[in-house]
């Protein structure tokens, strides 16, 4: 079965601090790797990752993808309260099946 | 530009009823994914549909679930006899004709089922 594993499951921090988040795959039928965020409702879509070592940014979110070693890292800088979510990796599916291999996801609570 | 639509937002259902949750593509979407999120749990895939095409239904159990995308109209899915382990937050996901750049799929609110 395919899997995707991330973390830490939990992280606690405070306001201004500097997280990174963990994602790692396995590479059967890989196509491309996304991270969302969900605050009790839908999952919000973050980046879409298909190359290695290129970094993707938006504000204070970024993202890199490694191919060799098979993970991605997700990092939020300058914390604020409103990060506070659970930051989902997910790995899409090749060929004509794009369907999404999620990890359980890591809580991140901001504290002011 | 509305996104994805799901419909009803809460469910509550007794044993043994039957549950249908809808969901209605981001305009221009014609590919459809179901994911099912139980509690503490990170989400599953349950199934990918085309329009009249089930294309990958391996995360659906054997028994009492189904899907369909018709022609016109929204995606269904069905699941009939519910039981407890039924409940769940049941997300539905749009993605247009080919996954590109940043046209990745699109999740709706969600269902949320509770079985009685």
């Amino acid at each position: 079965e395919d899997k995707v594993v991330q973390s830490p499951l939990s992280l606690v921090v405070h306001e201004g601090d500097t997280v990174t988040l963990n994602c790692s795959y396995e590479v059967t039928n890989f196509r491309s790797l996304l991270w969302y965020k969900q605050e009790k409702k839908a999952p919000t879509f973050l980046f879409m990752l298909t190359s290695s070592g290129i970094e993707k940014k938006s504000g204070r979110l970024s993202s890199i993808l490694d191919k060799k070693e098979l993970f991605s890292i997700l990092n939020i800088t300058a914390t604020q309260t409103g990060d506070s979510a659970v930051y989902l990796c997910a790995r899409e599916a090749g060929g004509s099946n794009y369907k999404l291999t999620f990890g359980k996801g890591t809580l991140l609570t901001v504290n002011p | 530009n509305a996104g994805v639509m799901q419909n009803p937002r809460h469910l509550v259902r007794r044993r043994g009823q039957e549950a249908r949750l809808r969901c209605s593509p981001m305009k221009g979407h014609s590919h459809v994914y179901w994911y099912r999120q139980l509690p503490e749990e990170g989400l599953k895939f349950m199934v990918y549909l085309q329009k009249e095409n089930i294309i990958d239904e391996s995360g659906m159990p054997k028994e009492r679930f189904s899907a369909e995308f018709p022609k016109e109209g929204p995606s269904i899915l069905r699941i009939q006899q519910v039981v407890r382990g039924d409940s769940a937050a049941y997300f539905c996901a749009s993605s247009p004709q080919s996954s590109r750049a940043q046209e990745t799929q699109y999740f709706g609110p969600g269902t949320r089922l509770l079985v009685l």
